[in-house]
């Protein structure tokens, strides 16, 4: 069935350091990723997303990277800094775009 | 823009009580709003779709009389946990999904966290 799930549950990193978030789906005829950060308390708020006939996008210090091959998509942060450390979901539409499915999740945890 | 609030932001109930939460999108219509809940240290767990209008879709397992979703107009869903009890616990978190433009996208809530006593 359709399950979009995350390798590492938790990242620390420190300032300044790039930070890479792995997510992996399992329906290959998937087209379309969303990443979501979602910090302590608070609903997920949209970082990126990307389109399967994609496989790079980029955006103010973040890159999404698709491989449909192995059916992978990372989410990259350059030069992370502590108003990064959030927890960051991956996600992906289905039933026709009627509702996200959301993967596990992983915290980044960003020390000085 | 795309904004969407929720209200209240924390509540603490007596087990036994309902308890209702609005989710508004502030600029712009919602055709399609979704309740989510998430436990902690956990992902968010689709509980239902509302249309404007029409019945909610409940995911398999969420039970519908519990869970009551009104989407009365397009810029207001709300869900009522009936008869709360403590394993209702938990951080609960709309989305709301335009009429115009991507529809593909979800504008989230700032989530509603409940405590039932």
């Amino acid at each position: 069935g359709e399950s979009v799930g995350l390798h590492l549950p938790t990242l620390s990193v420190q300032e300044g350091d790039n930070s890479i978030i792995n997510c992996a789906y399992s329906n290959s005829a998937s087209d379309y990723f969303i990443w979501y950060k979602q910090e302590s308390g608070k609903g997920p708020q949209f970082i990126i997303d990307i389109r399967s006939n994609m496989d790079k996008r980029q955006g103010q210090r973040v890159t999404v990277l698709l491989n449909k091959t192995v059916k992978h998509l990372s989410l990259q942060i350059a030069a992370t800094q502590p108003g990064d450390s959030a927890v960051y979901f991956c996600a992906e539409p289905s039933g026709g775009y009627n509702k996200l499915i959301f993967g596990a999740g992983t915290r980044l945890a960003v020390h000085p | 823009g795309a904004v969407v609030s929720q209200h209240p932001s924390r509540v603490i109930c007596k087990s036994g009580t309902s308890v209702k939460i609005e989710c508004r999108s502030l600029d712009f219509q919602a055709t399609t709003m979704f309740w989510y809940r998430q436990f902690p240290k956990q992902s968010l767990m689709l509980m239902a779709t509302s249309n404007e209008g029409s019945k909610a879709t409940y995911e398999q397992g969420v039970e519908k009389d519990k869970f009551l979703i009104n989407h009365a107009s397009l810029t207001l869903s709300t869900l009522t946990v009936t008869s709360a009890h403590p394993e209702d616990s938990s951080f609960y978190i709309c989305s709301a999904r335009g009429s115009g433009g991507r529809t593909d996208t979800q504008y989230f809530g700032p989530g509603t966290r409940l405590t039932v006593l």
